[in-house]
C-alpha cells in the first residue's frame, strides 16, 4: 500500500525550530518528488516546499524561504522539513504529498495524515 | 501571491450538477494547464480529484469534471451524492515557479 507517515510536529515558542519527517512505503521513493503544504486552523491549503526525486532541486514559498529548508534522503524513503525561525503564523497541519509522474510541484496525488505544528509561547 | 479565488459554498440536491470556478490571472489559471482539484472531508488529507485541468487520476469517479477558459478553472460534479459534501480547493502552477491554492468551497449536498 503506498503510505505516507508524517511526525515530529508538537508546541514551539517562536523563534524556535523543528524537524518534521515523512516516511515514504510502497512506493519507489527516489522516482517521486515531494512537497510539504500546510493547513493553518480552520483555513485553506498553503503550499510550503518541494523538492525533485533526486534531491537536486529545492523550492520554496516566499512565506518560508529562509527559515525553512526540505531535504530527502532516499535510502531511508524519508521526507524531511527543517522548521527555524517559527513564528506564530506558521502554526498548522503540516502535510507531506507525493508529485504526480513527470510533476515537481503542480499536481499531488498521495498525502499523508498531517503532523499538528503550533507556534505559541 | 494573491490565493485564486472561489466561492465561499456552493450547495445541491442528489443527482444534480454544480459547478465551482476557481478564477485567478494570467500568471497562473490563464498561463499554464496545471490547474488541479482536490477534496477534503473534515478532519482529513486532501484527495486529488482532477490534475491538469481535466485529467482524472485512476479511481476517482467519472462524476467529477474540470475544464478550463482564460483565466477561470471549473470543476463539475455530476449526479451529486450525498459523500460529495466536503471542502474543494483548486491549485495552480504560477509564473513564479510557485503554487498557489484557491480559498476554497464548502460543498453542501441538500
Amino acid at each position: 500500500e503506498v503510505q505516507l507517515l508524517e511526525s515530529g510536529g508538537g508546541l514551539v515558542q517562536p523563534g524556535g525550530s523543528l524537524r518534521l519527517s515523512c516516511a515514504a512505503s510502497g512506493f519507489t521513493f527516489s522516482s517521486y518528488a515531494m512537497n510539504w503544504v500546510r493547513q493553518a486552523p480552520g483555513k485553506g491549503l498553503e503550499w510550503v516546499s518541494a523538492i525533485s526525486g533526486s534531491a537536486g532541486s529545492t523550492y520554496y514559498a516566499d512565506s518560508v524561504r529562509g527559515r525553512f529548508t526540505i531535504s530527502r534522503d532516499n535510502s531511508k524513503n524519508t521526507l524531511y522539513l527543517q522548521m527555524n525561525s517559527l513564528r506564530a503564523e506558521d502554526t498548522a497541519v503540516y502535510y507531506c504529498a507525493r508529485a504526480i509522474v513527470g510533476a515537481i510541484r503542480h499536481a499531488f496525488d498521495i498525502w499523508g495524515q498531517g503532523t499538528m505544528v503550533t507556534v505559541s509561547s | 501571491q494573491s490565493a485564486l479565488t472561489q466561492p465561499a459554498s456552493v450547495s445541491g440536491s442528489p443527482g444534480q450538477s454544480i459547478t465551482i470556478s476557481c478564477t485567478g490571472t494570467s500568471s497562473d489559471v490563464g498561463g499554464y494547464n496545471y490547474v488541479s482539484w482536490y477534496q477534503q472531508h473534515p478532519g482529513k488529507a486532501p484527495k486529488l480529484m482532477i490534475s491538469e485541468v481535466s485529467d482524472r487520476p485512476s479511481g476517482v469517479s467519472n462524476r467529477f469534471s474540470g475544464s478550463k477558459s482564460g483565466n477561470t478553472a471549473s470543476l463539475t460534479i455530476s449526479g451529486l451524492q450525498a459523500e460529495d459534501e466536503a471542502d474543494y480547493y483548486c491549485s495552480s502552477y504560477t509564473s513564479s515557479s510557485s503554487l498557489v491554492f484557491g480559498g476554497g468551497t464548502k460543498l453542501t449536498v441538500l
